[in-house]
């Protein structure tokens, strides 16, 4: 079946960047696309962007230009975002999804990451 | 960005009630080609989001049939026909027609 495991939680220092993974299996990962998700406790969900495994091509929200930056490894049939320059506003559940058909249909979540940002 | 506004935002029901939750848009989310890209997801206390309905009206996988998508252009209304226990969560509608994807603010769904 298919899996979306995320690395483990992240306490980071102001200003640090922090490089969160996603591995997946149970299906053919370098001919799908990965979505990641930002919920800070307690509010709603808000879209960071989506890659193509096939080719690394991107889409992000334009609140997250410059600073997320997805990326992927095939051989490992893995998801990455780096986070950059995080404040603590970047304090978040960090979720990857994979869609499946469409882009907004999310039926297979990784289980989220913590990412806390304090000094 | 498209707005997607969800009433109400805390909704309290007895085991066997059934309820709805509305999810209003800014904009249509019908696009050029006829299609409505709209969605809902439950949360449930630390959980990822599951998804229930997409394109309006059509049930995920395994998920029961007393959840019911509805609605078109702007107005749009998830109902549960006799809510159970495992219901309890948070719903968001979601909508992926115009980009950014974008969230409603979610419902909290408590058990009486």
């Amino acid at each position: 079946q298919v899996k979306l495991q995320q690395s483990g939680a992240e306490l980071v220092k102001p200003g640090a960047s922090v490089k969160l993974s996603c591995k997946t299996s149970g299906y053919t990962f370098s001919t799908s696309y990965m979505s990641w998700f930002k919920q800070i406790p307690g509010q709603s969900i808000e879209w960071i962007g989506m890659i193509y495994a096939g080719d690394g091509g991107t889409g992000y929200n334009q609140k997250f230009k410059g600073k997320a930056t997805l990326t992927v490894d095939t051989s490992s049939s893995t998801a990455y975002m780096d986070l950059s320059s995080l404040t603590t506003e970047d304090s978040a559940v960090y979720f990857c999804a994979r869609p499946y058909v469409y882009y907004g249909l999310l039926p297979y979540w990784g289980q989220g990451v913590m990412v806390t940002v304090s000094s | 960005d498209v707005v997607l506004t969800q009433t109400p935002s805390t909704l309290s029901a007895t085991i066997g009630q059934s309820v709805s939750i509305s999810c209003r848009s800014s904009q249509s989310l019908l696009d050029s080609a006829g299609n409505t890209y709209l969605y809902w997801y439950l949360q449930r206390p630390g959980q990822s989001p599951q998804l229930l309905i997409y394109l309006v009206s059509n049930l995920g996988s395994g998920v029961p049939n007393r959840f019911s998508g509805s609605g078109s252009g702007t107005d749009f209304t998830l109902k549960i026909s006799g809510v159970e226990a495992e219901d309890l969560g948070v719903y968001y509608c979601m909508q992926a027609t115009h980009a950014p994807l974008t969230f409603g603010s979610g419902t909290k769904l408590e058990i009486k």
